[in-house]
């Protein structure tokens, strides 16, 4: 029930192109739902994160999707740049901290 | 400002032994968080502390332990060490032990097990 699915594992897509990773949770305790970038010999980076309270959040080129209902949300990366070549997570976390539980991330490439 | 900083960056062990993995979170900030990251994985939570109190603890063995100084900064333990160690392993701070408050990650300490 501390699971965070994600996918696909990997993408490719041209630039330009849409990229789209979901992810899919069960445990309802699950109020925060970030998403990370983590370049090759880096940290995560915090890129954009949503409440369950709001269906849609949009940053720059990024957007948050939500489904409360159905314990998914996605990723949506437009005009997606070779720049943006990178390992993306999602990410939980309870309502009582940050004890973040992570998906198993997707490797996306981004063709010039 | 100087981001999280961890050392050492590499770490070789054999089986049996122990390590110990330094973190200095961001100035001013007062929770620092470990997670190990496998090959191929995503980040698996293993401590969080804030001020000098463990606030969090992940599914890890007991052969896990960390604490907090008073200046905030942390040291993450293992002991005995396993194969199945290998990882890399991340700090992260953030002002406050708070969802909304942004985790920062470090660099991390590659930690290969022999």
């Amino acid at each position: 029930q501390q699971q965070v699915k994600q996918s696909p594992q990997s993408l490719i897509v041209q630039k330009g192109g849409i990229s789209i990773i979901n992810c899919a949770y069960e445990n309802t305790a699950f109020d925060y739902f970030p998403w990370y970038q983590q370049f090759p010999g880096k940290g995560p980076a915090l890129l954009i994160a949503i409440r369950p309270d709001v269906s849609e959040k949009k940053e720059g080129r990024f957007t948050i999707s939500f489904n409360k209902s159905a314990k998914q949300f996605s990723l949506h990366i437009m005009d997606s740049q070779p720049g943006d070549s990178a390992t993306y997570f999602c990410a939980a976390s309870p309502n009582y901290g940050q004890n973040f539980v992570f998906g198993p991330g997707t490797r996306l490439s981004v063709l010039p | 400002d100087a981001g999280v900083t961890q050392s050492p960056t590499h770490l070789i062990k054999t089986r049996g032994q122990h390590v110990t993995l330094r973190c200095s979170p961001i100035s001013g900030h007062k929770s620092v968080s470990w997670y190990q990251q496998v090959l191929g994985q995503g980040p698996q939570f293993i401590f969080q502390y804030y001020e000098k109190e463990e606030r969090g603890r992940g599914n890890f063995p007991d052969r896990f332990s960390a604490r907090q100084f008073p200046n905030y900064s942390s040291e993450l333990n293992v002991n005995a060490l396993l194969l199945g160690d290998s990882a890399l392993y991340l700090c992260a701070s953030s002002l406050e032990p708070i969802q909304d408050n942004e985790q920062f990650f470090g660099p991390g300490t590659r930690l290969t097990v022999l």
